[in-house]
């Protein structure tokens, strides 16, 4: 079965860009969540969505938004690119949108370096 | 809000010694924890969770209790290999207002010499 699957592997973006990286959940999941992993850190809650609604956000400002699709998969955009953006960007898919104990699985991110 | 503090790293074993990683949290309610691992270049997986108090998780030779009344989520494993050798985040979901979203620890690396 295929896994949590993120496009692109790795992007490089100038300061003040715009960028979208995309996420497929495992089928049949319908939640999926983003998270920023910056380097030597811990990965960082961003958004949650579950059934094309956003169920959490985390501290980021208004420049990162997200949505999901009918199909379940999702896209992340972040609008006027800063230095700090710079980070893995992990995409997580489980089965349920508000259990506690519903096991996460992660994609293998996308690298983002801003320049 | 919830957090998770890991032991500092980075962690340096050679091969068959015991491995101790310690995690503890603080949460309002009653969270579940798990315990990830990234091997480079690569992203998480999930190697072990626990949902209530004094459950043990275990997969692939690790396991840690979950235990309430000191708020600790230790991994153990008795006899670490080479292939071992990754960064390993203490994470918790739940609480009173974070739902299932995950809170990591900042990780901490393990590299195991042969």
């Amino acid at each position: 079965d295929a896994g949590v699957t993120q496009s692109p592997t790795h992007l490089i973006k100038t300061r003040g860009q715009h960028v979208t990286l995309r996420c497929s959940p495992i089928s049949g999941h319908k939640s999926v969540s983003w998270y920023q992993q910056v380097l030597g850190q811990g990965p960082q809650f961003i958004f949650q969505y579950y059934e094309k609604e956003e169920r959490g956000r985390g501290n980021f400002p208004d420049r990162f938004s997200a949505r999901q699709f009918p199909n379940y998969s999702s896209e992340l955009n972040v609008n006027a690119l800063l230095l700090g953006d710079s980070a893995l960007y992990l995409c997580a898919s489980s089965t349920a949108g508000t259990g506690i104990s519903y096991e996460q699985y992660f994609g293998p991110g996308t690298r983002l370096t801003v320049t | 809000g919830n957090s998770v503090t890991q032991m500092e790293g980075p962690v340096t074993l050679s091969e068959e010694a015991f491995l101790t990683i310690n995690c503890t949290y603080t949460a309002t309610g009653y969270p579940s924890l798990f315990w990830y691992v990234q091997y480079p270049g690569e992203g998480l997986q999930l190697l072990l969770k626990a949902t209530k108090a004094d459950d043990k998780g275990s997969n692939k030779g690790f396991e840690a209790t979950y235990r309430k009344e000191t708020t600790s989520f230790h991994l153990e494993k008795g006899s670490v290999q080479v292939s071992d050798s990754a960064v390993y985040f203490c994470a918790l979901s739940g609480g009173v207002t974070s739902g299932s979203r995950l809170t990591f620890g900042e990780g901490t690396q393990l590299t195991v010499n042969p």
